[in-house]
């Protein structure tokens, strides 16, 4: 099956700053990539739709101007949690469409970024 | 607006079969996934069922019925390895590229 990095696979940081987490689809194009959140023994939530060379969309509840998402290529996507707080600790996974597929099983995930914020 | 409910825990012993279950309210949706996720890692893709009734995929099945908003996961022969978060997913009418995520249920398999 295709391959989804996620990177860092977990990351400190300090109330306040600001954190990017890499996506990228490593053996296809991916013009849809999804940000999902997951709080421990719970459901992945999905954050938005990052969308290549356009605006993210949003869920509602999100706060773009929290969680901002660039897509600027068919393989990277990121999302950077600003101003981050305790809060916003999390596991965040991203999850890819290969353009070529119309199935259910052409999504893949990366492995997720453990945040803590202290 | 999409709502999926799974218990939140089972427990089977080894070489067991147990069944998961997903109840759902939604508005339409392509199909009902199936997804696998163990502690701190990334969901993989199990079954999808795009249509009502079984689709089997070796050890893991999958059923769903529309007129029921009903679908289960069936794991046979169950290893201590299966022990790991399930969740049933949609993608919903009118945007394909969507999953929404059920509430998972943690199986554990005990010796």
């Amino acid at each position: 099956g295709a391959v989804v990095s996620q990177h860092p696979s977990r990351v400190i940081c300090k109330s306040g700053t600001s954190v990017k987490i890499e996506c990228r689809s490593l053996d296809f194009q991916a013009t849809t990539m999804f940000w999902y959140r997951q709080f421990p023994k719970q459901s992945l939530m999905l954050m938005a739709t990052s969308n290549e060379g356009s605006k993210a969309t949003y869920e509602q509840g999100v706060e773009k101007d929290k969680f901002l998402i660039n897509h600027a290529s068919l393989t990277l996507s990121t999302l950077t949690v600003t101003s981050a707080h305790p809060e916003d600790s999390s596991f965040y996974i991203c999850s890819a469409r290969d353009v070529r597929g119309q199935g259910p099983t052409e999504a893949f995930f990366g492995q997720g970024t453990r945040l803590t914020v202290v | 607006g999409q709502s999926l409910e799974q218990p939140s825990e089972v427990t089977a012993v080894e070489g067991a079969i147990v069944q998961i279950n997903c109840t759902y309210q939604t508005s339409g949706f392509y199909g009902l996934s199936w997804y696998q996720q163990h502690d701190g890692g990334a969901p993989t893709f199990l079954s999808y069922n795009a249509l009502d009734g079984l689709e089997e995929t070796g050890r893991f099945s999958s059923f769903l019925s529309r007129s029921d908003s009903y679908g289960y996961l069936l794991l046979q022969e169950l290893q201590m390895k299966d022990s790991a978060s399930y969740f049933c997913a949609v993608i919903p009418m009118g945007n394909f590229n969507k999953f929404y995520f059920g509430s998972g249920t943690k199986l554990n398999v005990k010796p």
